[in-house]
């Protein structure tokens, strides 16, 4: 019974290095989202994909690229980590596009330092 | 656009204490509410939702009524435990969105005993 499920947990990063924050569901959701945390600004939407095959920019893309592999996977990658990224990003998924009063499911976050 | 105001915390309580959250929304048409409750290392969970207006969600004794003439989704539980100590967030999602949410900026609990 996983849910979202989200890899790595924590990761250090030097400014300028790239990687691929991974995500993926097993609830047969349509749609599916990345956020990022930081301290007193809740949730902040990078990008969401309303149904596998498309991808839309959320509130804060710039510096993100997303990938929506299958319906199950949507991976969020940093081509080159700047300090102002360093935050807590969730990933989270919910059943149906267009279905307004579906809740998010939400993973356990991956905490992400760039020095 | 849409938006969610929380009270600001952090809120400290005794435990058995009164607990109130404060939450107003702006929004178009007729949204759906949520809380949401984080746990220390953990991601979000759903707490309970209202869909229309004057619906009323609950869940392990917490409860907030969807009142639109005051664009309002208060938490309230009657008698706070240690264990409810977490961030609680409010959260709406428009009719027209795709599925996103709009939150609000989460208000930190803590409960002593």
């Amino acid at each position: 019974n996983a849910g979202v499920t989200q890899t790595p947990k924590f990761q250090v990063l030097k400014t300028g290095q790239s990687m691929t924050l991974q995500c993926a569901q097993d609830m047969n959701h349509n749609s599916m989202y990345w956020y990022r945390q930081d301290p007193g600004m809740g949730l902040r939407l990078i990008y969401y994909s309303a149904s596998e095959g498309t991808t839309d920019k959320g509130e804060v893309p710039n510096g993100y690229n997303v990938s929506r592999l299958n319906k199950r996977e949507f991976s969020l990658r940093l081509e080159s980590a700047a300090p102002s990224q360093t935050s807590v990003y969730f990933c989270a998924s919910s059943e149906a596009t267009g279905a307004y009063n579906q809740p998010q499911h939400f993973g356990d976050g991956t905490r992400l330092s760039i020095l | 656009g849409d938006s969610v105001t929380q009270m600001e915390g952090p809120v400290t309580l005794s435990e058995e204490a009164f607990l109130t959250i404060n939450c107003t929304y702006t929004a178009t048409g007729y949204p759906s509410l949520f809380w949401y409750v984080q746990y220390p290392g953990e991601g979000l969970q759903l707490l309970l939702k209202a869909t229309k207006a004057d619906d009323k969600g609950s869940n392990k004794g917490f409860e907030a009524t969807y009142r639109k003439e005051t664009t309002s989704f208060h938490l309230e539980k009657g008698s706070v435990q240690v264990s409810d100590s977490a961030v609680y967030f409010c959260a709406l999602q428009a009719n027209t969105n795709a599925g996103k949410s709009t939150f609000g900026d989460g208000t930190t609990l803590t409960v002593k005993p």
